[in-house]
């Protein structure tokens, strides 16, 4: 099992700030990375795969960067519905997730 | 627009069992595999099961292997997730998304509560 770790778990960010969000992976996933969204209440949605393309409607301050192990998302300019829980998973075999990491509003 | 909406989550007894129910809407639902994911309490997240768009190709994560199965009826848009031997850690929510390994479209979710 490939075992995805995120950091930090929680981030507190300033609306308008740079968010940069960390995963790695126990070994290397090449580039089946993907990142999701999740607010309280809602399923999570799909923001970027093959770590860096974003998915349908994302809004460009997303942006995903990283292979083999190294992985990372940023958001350019924290908006207010920004702040959520976010998850890498890895689908390069059987799927697994991180831990998540909360923005939070600073 | 995609839309899945899933149901029959519930309060049930170790041991017993539970169908899950997720209805789909908005794409062509004969043309893309489906899967659970499920969300334990204040905890990450884990791929139960997928299945191809046919239904001829099934698989499961070890943890549910040969107590859930999941099926679908195309004519009916529907996805399922028959659970039995229900255990306190399969206490969760559970999620139906569109495709495998790489979920594009998530529903909201039905808890399932297993205790006694």
């Amino acid at each position: 099992e490939i075992v995805m770790t995120q950091s930090p778990a929680t981030l507190s960010v300033s609306p308008g700030e740079r968010a940069t969000l960390s995963c790695r992976a126990s070994q290397s996933v090449s580039s089946n990375l993907a990142w999701y969204q999740q607010k309280p209440g809602q399923g999570p949605r799909l923001l970027i795969y093959g770590a860096s393309t974003r998915a349908t409607g994302i809004p460009a301050r997303f942006s995903g960067s990283g292979s083999g192990t190294e992985f990372t998302l940023t958001i350019s300019s924290l908006q207010s519905e920004d702040f959520a829980v976010y998850y890498c998973q890895q689908y390069n075999n059987w799927p697994s997730f991180g831990q998540g990491t909360k923005l939070e509003i600073k | 627009q995609v839309q899945l909406v899933e149901s029959g989550g519930g309060l049930v007894k170790p041991g017993g069992s539970l169908r899950l129910s997720c209805v789909a809407s908005g794409f062509t639902f004969s043309d893309y595999y489906m899967s659970w994911i499920r969300q334990a309490p204040g905890k990450g997240l884990e791929w139960v099961s997928y299945i191809s768009n046919s239904g001829s190709s099934i698989y499961y994560a070890d943890s549910v292997k040969g107590r859930f199965t999941i099926s679908r009826d195309n004519a009916k848009n529907s996805l399922y997730l028959q659970m039995n031997s229900l255990r306190a850690e399969d206490t969760a929510v559970y999620y139906c998304a569109r495709k495998q390994w790489l979920a594009d479209y998530w529903g909201q979710g039905t808890l399932v509560t297993v205790s006694s």
